[in-house]
This record gives C-alpha cells, structure tokens and sequence, in this order.
C-alpha cells in the first residue's frame, strides 16, 4: 500500500530562522513528488513536483530536493507569511492516484 | 487562465439527503480528480476522470459518485449523507497530455457540513 509521511507535524519558526521539513514516501512506481501549500479554508497551491532522485527545485525562500526515499522542503529565512500548512503527495503509476501526506503545520513568528 | 472552480462554496445539508458538487477545470485541461479532506483522515483520493470516463477510484462506498461532461466539467454526488461525509471536498483538474504530465491543480473547495 503506497504510504507518505511528513514530519514534523507541526513547526515553530522565528522569522529569518531557516528549516526543513521532511516527506518520506513508500510508493509503487513513482512518477512524481508533488509538494503543495494550504491557507487555513482554501484548496492547495501547488508550489513544485519532482520526478527523479537527485532532482532539486526553487522558488524564492524554498527549494525541494528527492531521494529514492525522502524529499525535503527547504525553508530559508522565511517570513510570516509563509505561515501554512505543507503537504507532500506521491503520484503512483501503478495505482495512478495521489497519495498525500498528513502535512506540516508551519508558523513563523515575527 | 482561470484556475479550478468549484459550486458551491459552502453547504449545509441534514442526514438522509443527497448532494451534488460541480467543478470546472482550468480551460483544456481534460482529468479532473476528487478529493476529501477532514481533519482526521487528511486529504484522500475519492475519483478521477478523464474523457468523461471514471479512470480510477478511491476507497469510498459507493453513495459516493461522479460523472463528466464533454466539456470536461464533472459533478460528484453524495446520496444518503452521513455525519462523517462532513468535509471540505475538493476537485483538482490536470492536463493529462501524451506523455503523462501529472501536476494536479486544486480548487477552493466546497465545505460541507451534514447536520
């Protein structure tokens, strides 16, 4: 069964202080790594998709790097309003659906 | 480009009744996916269609149904609401050219609350 987890559930930030957040996945036949943000009442914003370990993508403050096992979300000086939640999706070719994570909840104080 | 739209907005509906949702995907996008999401479960993959046939489907009962049209506007359907069907349910729609560009793009939702 195709599984993603994210860690931490939930993350603190003073604003400037960078940090990553963690998408482990278990997938069958990965055919793509999507990370997304969501404002508390709206749908998520796609933000990258990733298809082969070793592949890395930025805009502004974040870049998102792959393995064959994890992806990372890197955060770098962030600022009160990159306050969101994080979500991590595996596309299976094999099951040919989105598996999401139960995402990071993150808030940076100013 | 406009980007996904979902009708309505917001819902209230008691147990017992049915409900339709209507999405419509960013223009010449042909796969339009549903999604659940609640607090407790996350977001979960209800369907997907493309061409106007259901291309695969989640773990959901079968009150939980869907089409789409030519025109690659889908609707789902709720039949026989239950307390637990309260959640924000979202449609995402995606390209889908020869070659499989997955990217899914995501709608605003519709929140619904079964009383």
């Amino acid at each position: 069964e195709d599984q993603v987890t994210q860690s931490p559930e939930a993350l603190r930030l003073q604003e400037g202080e960078s940090s990553s957040l963690n998408c482990s996945y278990t997938v069958s036949g990965l055919r793509g790594l999507f990370w997304y943000r969501q404002d508390p009442g709206k749908g998520p914003e796609f933000l990258f998709t990733l298809y082969s370990a070793g592949e890395e993508k930025e805009k502004e403050r974040l870049k998102a790097t792959l393995t064959k096992k994890e992806s990372f979300l890197h955060i770098t000086a962030p600022k009160p309003e990159d306050s969101a939640t994080y979500l991590c999706a595996a596309y299976s070719g094999s099951a040919r659906q989105l598996t999401f994570g139960s995402g990071t909840q993150l808030t940076v104080l100013p | 480009k406009a980007g996904v739209t979902q009708t309505p907005r917001y819902l209230i509906k008691t147990r017992g009744q049915q409900v339709t949702l209507s999405c419509s995907p960013i223009s010449g996008h042909r796969s339009v996916s549903w999604y659940q999401q609640t607090p407790g479960q996350g977001l979960q993959f209800l369907f997907e269609y493309f061409s106007e046939t259901q291309r695969n489907k989640g773990n959901f009962p079968g009150r939980f149904s869907g089409r789409q049209f030519s025109n690659s506007r889908s609707e789902m359907n709720v039949s026989t609401l239950e307390l637990g069907d309260s959640a924000l349910y979202l449609c995402a729609s995606s390209p889908r050219l020869a070659g499989g560009e997955e990217t899914q793009y995501f709608g605003p939702g519709t929140r619904l609350l079964v009383l």
